[in-house]
């Protein structure tokens, strides 16, 4: 069965630091891999995607992912964090022919002055 | 770009009442899903529709019923509402039926009941 364990539920970091958030899945077959962001009162937005190919993947707004495969890990990353990122985050994980998204329980990121 | 849209955004309900959850697309996407965001446990699958009169159960269906009349709208029912239950619903699409694309979800619906 597929599994999303995000290990943090809150974070908190100084703007301008970098942040790494953590995620980990479990699938037997190849994932496709997500990490979507929801603002207060907003649904979940995408911030990036991860199909095939290079294992680093760009996103909106400075933020990137690597998926490796040994360690079954998708971390969300961003080098430098401002006020306007603090939100939660969602990884997310997916599979050909399954409808069934499956979700971690997210972390809560606050970014403090 | 499109926009999901989600009725009522608040919905204050007695126990035991039936209630009604209402989601519009006009992505004219075919592929729509129900999910419930609790405090602490992400999402969880309650329906999802690949096209129109189709309905598929997810991981949380019992104590809820859905309905996908028309391509751009996929409703949701609570049975019977539970006392103290409190939650949030998220409407989603997606272009592609695979697993694969994006979703997109509306604002959702915060449900109370007392």
């Amino acid at each position: 069965a597929q599994s999303v364990t995000q290990p943090d539920a809150r974070v908190t970091v100084s703007e301008g630091a970098s942040l790494q958030l953590r995620c980990k899945y479990s699938y037997s077959g190849t994932p496709y891999l997500f990490w979507y962001v929801q603002y207060p009162r907003q649904g979940l937005q995408l911030l990036l995607k991860y199909y095939s190919g290079d294992p680093v993947v760009q996103g909106v707004n400075g933020f990137e992912a690597e998926f490796i495969k040994s360690n079954s890990s998708f971390h969300l990353r961003k080098a430098s964090v401002h006020w306007s990122d603090s939100a939660v985050y969602f990884c997310a994980v997916s599979a050909t022919g399954n409808y069934k998204y499956v979700f971690g329980a997210g972390t809560r990121l606050k970014v403090i002055a | 770009g499109g926009i999901i849209t989600q009725t009522p955004k608040f919905l204050i309900g007695q126990e035991g009442q039936k209630l009604t959850l209402k989601c519009q697309q006009n992505f004219n996407h075919d592929t729509m899903y129900w999910y419930r965001q609790d405090s602490g446990k992400g999402l969880r699958l309650i329906y999802y529709s690949i096209t129109e009169n189709d309905l598929q159960k997810g991981d949380l269906s019992e104590g809820y019923d859905a309905s996908r009349e028309k391509k751009s709208s996929f409703s949701l029912t609570v049975t019977s509402a539970q006392k103290n239950e409190m939650a949030v619903f998220l409407c989603a699409s997606s272009l592609d039926w695979g697993g694969a694309d994006t979703l997109y979800f509306g604002a959702g619906t915060r449900l109370s009941v007392l």
